[in-house]
C-alpha cells in the first residue's frame, strides 16, 4: 500500500541555518504530495503542497520539489526562525481516495 | 469563520466509560474526516464521512462509531473506552472529493486518556 517516510527527529538547528527535512514515498499511480505543520498545542495546517513531478510548492521560505525519479518531496528552509520550531507531517494523498497518508512526523527546534 | 472546532478539547476517561467528540466546521464543506494521532505514527484515519447522511471506515475503524446527522457537524463516539485509545483525536474536513489541490483542513484536538 501507499506509505510515507519521513527522517526521524528531533532536529535541532540554531537560528539562520539551513533545513532539510527528508521525506520520500510509496505510491502508485502520481500522488499528490503535502507538508503540514504542527505547533505547539495547535491542529495541522498545510504548508504547501505539489500535484505533479517536478512542482516546487513553496510557503513561508519553505520549498519543497516533487521527484518523481527519487520518489521523493523534501522540505528545505535556508535560515529557520524560533517561530519555526514544530512538528512537520509529510503527507501523500492518492488518486482516486479521499484519505492523506501521513508520515510520522519530524519534530524541529529552533534555537537563539 | 471559526474554521474546524472541536469539543472537548481534554478528556479522562475509566476503562469501559463512552463519550462522544464533536467536530463542526462553518466551511460547507461535504468531506469530514477523524484522525488520531500516536507518538512515531502520524496520524491515522479512523472514519470519514463524503456528506450529510454517509460514512465509511478509514485504516483504524474499530471500537469507534461516527455519525454525520447534520453537514456542519460530524460526531465521534467511543461505547467502551479502552486504554488502547489513550490518543489525540483530530478532526478535519475538506470541500472537494477529487480534486488533486484538495486541502483539509484540521481541527487544534481533542486529548483522550483512558485509564
Amino acid at each position: 500500500g501507499d506509505s510515507v517516510t519521513q527522517m526521524e527527529g528531533p532536529v535541532t538547528l540554531s537560528e539562520e541555518a539551513f533545513l532539510t527535512i527528508n521525506c520520500t514515498y510509496t505510491a502508485t499511480g502520481y500522488p499528490s504530495l503535502f507538508w503540514y505543520v504542527q505547533y505547539p498545542g495547535e491542529g495541522l495546517q498545510l504548508l504547501l503542497k505539489a500535484t505533479k513531478a517536478d512542482d516546487k510548492g513553496s510557503n513561508k521560505g519553505f520549498e519543497a520539489t516533487y521527484r518523481k525519479e527519487t520518489t521523493s518531496f523534501h522540505l528545505e528552509k535556508g535560515s529557520v526562525q524560533v517561530s519555526d520550531s514544530a512538528v512537520y507531517f509529510c503527507a501523500l494523498r492518492g488518486g482516486g481516495y479521499n484519505k492523506l497518508i501521513f508520515g510520522a512526523g519530524t519534530r524541529l527546534a529552533v534555537h537563539p | 469563520n471559526a474554521g474546524v472546532t472541536q469539543t472537548p478539547k481534554f478528556r479522562v476517561l475509566k476503562t469501559g466509560q463512552s463519550m462522544t467528540l464533536l467536530c463542526a466546521q462553518d466551511m460547507n464543506h461535504e468531506y469530514m474526516y477523524w484522525y488520531r494521532q500516536d507518538p512515531g505514527m502520524g496520524l491515522r484515519l479512523i472514519h470519514y464521512s463524503v456528506g450529510e447522511g454517509t460514512t465509511a471506515k478509514g485504516e483504524v475503524p474499530d471500537g469507534y462509531n461516527v455519525s454525520r446527522l447534520k453537514k456542519q457537524n460530524f460526531l465521534l463516539g467511543l461505547e467502551s473506552a479502552a486504554p488502547s485509545q489513550t490518543s489525540v483525536y483530530f478532526c478535519a474536513s475538506s470541500m472537494i472529493r477529487d480534486s488533486r489541490t484538495d486541502t483539509q483542513y484540521f481541527g487544534p484536538g481533542t486529548r483522550l486518556t483512558v485509564l
